[in-house]
Formats: C-alpha cells, structure tokens, sequence
C-alpha cells in the first residue's frame, strides 16, 4: 500500500529554534498534502492544505509566517515551525493524497516538544 | 459546516467482548467514511474505508457499517483482545477536502 513517511519523528529543542517536519510519499504522488495537529487526547485539527507548486491554505487561526509550508515536489512536503515557543510543543502530522479522490495516508507523526 | 461525533469517548471491556463503536456526521453528502487506529504517541493506521455506495466493511475481526442518509457509522469488533487497546478515529471525507475527524473513542481491553 501507499506509505508516508514522515522525519524526524521526535524533537527537543529550546525555546526560539525553528524546527523543519518532512512528509514524503514514497510510492506515490502526491498531489496535495496536509498538515494536522493533535494536543493530547485531542483528535486532529487541521492546520493547512497544500498542492504541490502553490501556496499553502491555512485553516483560520493558523498563522502562516509561523508555520511555513512549502510542496515543491510532488512527493515531498515540509513544514517549518519558526521561532518555536513551549506552546507550540504538539503532535504534528502530515497525511498525502493522490489525484482523483484518493485516499489520504498518514504519516507517523512528529512528537515536537520545545523547553 | 460538516462535523463528526464519536460515542463513547471512552470505553473500558474485559477480553473477549464483542463491542460497538460510534460514529455521526451532520452533512451526509460524503464521499468517504474511514476508521483510524491511534496507539499512543504514534500515527494513524487505517482500518477500513467505506466508499458512499456501500453499506459495510469487513476486515477480519472488525466490521464497519455507513448508514449515509442518516449520518451515522458503527465499527464492530468482534471477540476483543487486548491487542486492540488504542484510540479509534472516525473521518469523513467529502471529495479532495481535508478528512474530518471526530474526537475518537479510547477503547481498553482488560486481560
């Protein structure tokens, strides 16, 4: 089946660092992309839609400057956290999406916790 | 706007048990219904995916009902095992649209 992989899968870092998440698709291509976030015991919140070569979507209260998406590739997607603060620590995950309503598959997630 | 309910948010059974999972949608124009698997601290496993013209689907222990008109699916596991311990996620998905997720069922099977 279709696999995502997702890297790295668990970060520490201090307060102020940005932090990069990569999401490939690995047999597939990915034609859009979207990144999730889940606080604990939460279920996933969407945070923004991207297609490969434009800009990303974000949901409402989403701020783009602080969560910089890029989809160059067709299966590769990356989100940068900037100038991480403790409450940005978070569970994050990307699923892919081929074209024609295919199915969305997820990646492993990234445990990102900022001291 | 399309919004998924699970019920219960919690639900604890000794071994062996056969259970039933909760899903609601408001808006049954779906094209999709699919049920995840969440471990803790980890991804999300698919389980199964209905398409909107069917009406169930079965995947060894586990089998998986849409009743689109009325916006509701049920995920049965059939002689749980502790294995099966997790957080299950119902999402909907309404063509090339971000899936939308219900809050999940935290399911523990007691040895």
């Amino acid at each position: 089946g279709a696999v995502v992989s997702q890297h790295p899968s668990r970060v520490i870092c201090k307060s102020g660092t940005s932090v990069k998440i990569e999401c490939r698709s690995l047999d597939f291509q990915a034609t859009t992309m979207f990144w999730y976030r889940q606080f604990p015991k939460q279920s996933l919140m969407l945070m923004a839609t991207s297609n490969e070569g434009s800009k990303a979507t974000y949901e409402q209260g989403v701020e783009k400057d602080k969560f910089l998406i890029n989809h160059a590739s067709l299966t590769l997607s990356t989100l940068t956290v900037t100038s991480a603060h403790p409450e940005d620590s978070s569970f994050y995950i990307c699923s892919a999406q081929g074209a024609g309503n295919q199915p969305q598959h997820f990646g492993d997630g990234t445990r990102l916790s900022i001291l | 706007k399309q919004e998924v309910t699970q019920i219960p948010a919690a639900l604890s059974v000794p071994e062996g048990e056969n259970l039933v999972l909760n899903c609601s949608f408001t808006d049954s124009a779906i094209y999709n219904l699919q049920w995840f698997r969440q471990d803790p601290g980890k991804g999300l496993t698919s389980l199964l995916l209905i398409q909107s013209s069917q009406r169930e689907q079965t995947s060894g222990r586990l089998n998986a009902s849409l009743d689109k008109s009325s916006g509701r699916s049920t995920l049965y596991i059939a002689a749980s095992q502790p294995g099966d311990s997790a957080t299950y996620l119902c999402a909907v998905s309404q063509g090339n649209t971000p899936l939308v997720f219900g809050k999940g069922t935290r399911l523990s099977v007691i040895a």
